[in-house]
């Protein structure tokens, strides 16, 4: 799997948006870029992923970068529940449904 | 919404003591891991089970802990005897043998170990 860089934390104002980036600079063709959120306390949670092309769910959007070596998620409207450390994960697909290999991720605070 | 469940939440033991955690996947979900998060880290596999089976156990500490999920459905992680450095968050999860090639894995709240 790629190797991920993300800033070790960031802030962000309540009711803005908050972009989170990842740099994945080794990414291969094939690869998916995976995030997940852990608020304090609790198991992480999935977030979304992608390939190649922009992704959008009820969480959040995915954008990643035309050549692919990075990836900005993007929560249009944080709110004070959106404080957690978010992890990027780049991996394989795969059958086998080998182990998430989390870094050490980057903390948001959504500050009031 | 199905969720993965866990318990105890927490537990507090003394060193050379037996613990032991359990874990009930998101019904359906053959795949169910164990993952150990060490304070300010994210968190690493211990062991993962298809049904029955280990598939992988190659960063559990078999000279104190060991897994099991013996009808494929809810898991057991043990340790014995308990160490100081194993103070954590034990986190199971499962994942759908209907995902296909994604890899979405389903956290449970999981377990905060103090060992005294």
């Amino acid at each position: 799997d790629a190797k991920t860089t993300q800033p070790t934390s960031m802030d962000c104002a309540e009711g803005r948006a908050a972009n989170l980036p990842c740099n994945h600079s080794t990414i291969s063709g094939n690869e998916y870029v995976y995030w997940y959120r852990q608020i304090h306390s609790q198991g992480p949670q999935y977030i979304i992923h992608g390939l190649k092309n922009n992704e959008t769910n009820e969480m959040a959007s995915l954008i990643i970068t035309e050549d692919r070596k990075s990836s900005t998620l993007i929560l249009p409207h944080a709110t004070l529940r959106d404080t957690a450390v978010y992890y990027c994960i780049v991996r394989l697909p795969s059958g086998s449904a080998r182990q998430l290999t989390f870094g050490s991720g980057t903390q948001l605070t959504v500050l009031p | 919404e199905a969720e993965v469940a866990q318990s105890p939440r927490y537990k507090i033991t003394e060193k050379s003591q037996a613990v032991a955690f359990w874990c009930d996947p998101i019904s359906g979900h053959a795949t169910l891991y164990w993952y150990r998060q060490i304070l300010g880290q994210g968190p690493e596999l211990l062991v993962q089970f298809q049904d029955e089976s280990v598939v992988d156990d190659s960063q559990l500490p078999k000279d104190r802990f060991s897994a099991e999920r013996l009808k494929g459905v809810d898991s057991t992680l043990k340790i014995q005897p308990a160490e100081l450095g194993d103070s954590a968050m034990y986190l199971c999860a499962s994942r759908s043998t209907l995902a296909g090639l994604t890899d979405t894995q389903y956290f449970g709240p999981g377990t905060r170990l103090t060992v005294l």
